[in-house]
């Protein structure tokens, strides 16, 4: 099945550095992934996809994402971070597996809870 | 409408009470999703609706929970005999197509008490 993998529960970086929140994916064929973003108290936010073409995704609020078929990596990044990018964010994959009904739903990591001190 | 809208906002019910939570996809977007955020846990997948495929019911965690969606349009999550352990919020999601997008709403928050 398909997966992905957040392994830091909080990055903390100082506002103006930038910053990198990281995922690493295990999937069957071609990754379809994606990035979201949580506001406190707020519903999920679409930041980004990869589906294929260029590896360096670029998305909303300066958001970027490298996509790394050797590293199975997929990590957002941020030249500049702002006391306003804190918030969790959630890397995800497209399950492709077929459960005798619809199919390609999104599966979820455990989401990064992202601190940027003034 | 503009968003997904999700009621109610927030739910508070005894323990072995049954609850509906409702929502309201995007005008015309053919796939519905529930997902389920506990507390340090991410998002839970629980059931996908695709146009008039029979849903993907794999993520439901047990009978109790059950979901249908209307006329292609409106879900509903029902949850019955509620324990503590299904407090938790309750997203939904609608996408335009297969595969696409996801615009998620506001969430139920649901406690079980």
């Amino acid at each position: 099945a398909q997966s992905v993998a957040q392994p830091e529960d909080q990055v903390n970086v100082a506002e103006g550095n930038p910053l990198t929140v990281k995922c690493t994916y295990s999937v069957s064929g071609n990754p379809y992934l994606f990035w979201y973003v949580q506001y406190p108290n707020r519903g999920l936010q679409f930041l980004l996809k990869y589906i294929t073409g260029d590896n360096l995704v670029k998305g909303s609020y300066g958001f970027e994402a490298e996509f790394n078929k050797s590293q199975t990596s997929f990590h957002l990044k941020k030249p500049s971070a702002l006391v306003s990018d804190s918030a969790l964010y959630f890397c995800a994959v497209r399950d492709r597996m077929n459960y005798g009904g619809a199919t390609n739903k999104l599966i979820f990591g455990t989401g990064t809870l992202l601190a940027v001190q003034p | 409408g503009a968003g997904v809208s999700q009621s109610p906002s927030n739910k508070v019910t005894e323990k072995g009470k049954d609850v509906e939570l409702r929502c309201d996809p995007i005008s015309g977007h053919t796939a519905l999703y529930w997902y389920r955020q506990s507390l340090g846990q991410g998002l839970e997948f629980l059931i996908y609706f695709q146009g008039n495929s029979a849903p993907d019911k794999s993520g439901l965690p047990s009978d109790r929970f059950s979901a249908e969606r209307t006329g292609g349009s409106v879900s509903t999550l029902t949850i019955q005999r509620t324990q503590q352990e299904d407090s938790a919020v309750y997203l939904c999601a609608s996408s335009q197509r297969q595969g696409g997008g996801y615009t998620f709403g506001s969430g139920t928050r649901l406690t079980v008490v």
